[in-house]
């Protein structure tokens, strides 16, 4: 079956350092890859779009990775603030047609003054 | 913000009642798409609308539909509201032709007692 696997456990880490969340899927050829944000109560803010024949993107403190290989992408905040406290959501466009997002749960994570 | 906008933005209903949440898409965009979000969930894909057709679905039963309208505005219906539809109800719009990124609006929180 078709699965989307972020950690489901909160990583909580020191303020400066570099957060990396894992998302991990099974029986997806996507051919988009997306991280968003999302704040309590709140919808989510869309941040980095990866397609399937790029291996890295960045904007600005922000990094993901895309491994379709070992069905992979890896999200990096670089010099994490309390600020950057939430829950990060990765979603899979498989259909370009009808674009639909397919998401995982999402991480939360916590960013210790 | 988005520009999306949705209303209202909670709401409480009864077991077998029926409802109709509404999204204002961001200006310039054709298609709209509805998810739902369980507590610590990531959002399922319930449908989506181009140019008022449906166009896709995700694993949802038919008393739950929808419409769009020639200003690309949206509703979504519910009938029959079991307990388990509690739930954030988040719709998305977006750009056919400009990528896939999509812009989420505040969600609605709809309670069924």
């Amino acid at each position: 079956s078709q699965k989307i696997e972020q950690n489901s456990e909160a990583l909580n880490i020191q303020e400066g350092k570099t957060a990396t969340l894992t998302c991990n899927y099974t029986n997806y050829s996507p051919a988009y890859l997306q991280w968003y944000r999302q704040d309590p109560g709140r919808g989510p803010v869309f941040l980095l779009l990866i397609r399937e024949n790029e291996k890295e993107k960045r904007k600005e403190r922000l990094k993901v990775t895309f491994d379709t290989t070992l069905k992979q992408s890896l999200f990096h905040i670089t010099a994490s603030q309390p600020a950057d406290s939430a829950t990060y959501l990765c979603a899979l466009v498989a259909d370009t047609g009808r674009r639909a997002l397919t998401f995982g749960s999402g991480t939360r994570l916590q960013v210790q003054p | 913000e988005t520009g999306v906008t949705q209303s209202p933005t909670h709401l409480i209903k009864t077991r077998g009642q029926q409802v109709t949440l509404r999204c204002s898409s961001q200006s310039g965009h054709n298609t709209v798409s509805w998810y739902q979000q369980a507590l610590g969930q990531g959002p399922q894909f319930i449908f989506q609308y181009y140019r008022e057709e449906e166009n896709g679905r995700g694993n949802f039963p038919p008393r739950f539909s929808g419409l769009q309208f020639p200003n690309y505005s949206s509703e979504l219906n519910v009938n029959a509201l079991e307990l388990d539809d509690s739930a954030l109800y988040l719709c998305a719009s977006s750009f056919r032709g400009q990528g896939t990124e999509a812009f989420f609006g505040q969600g609605t929180r709809l309670t069924v007692v």
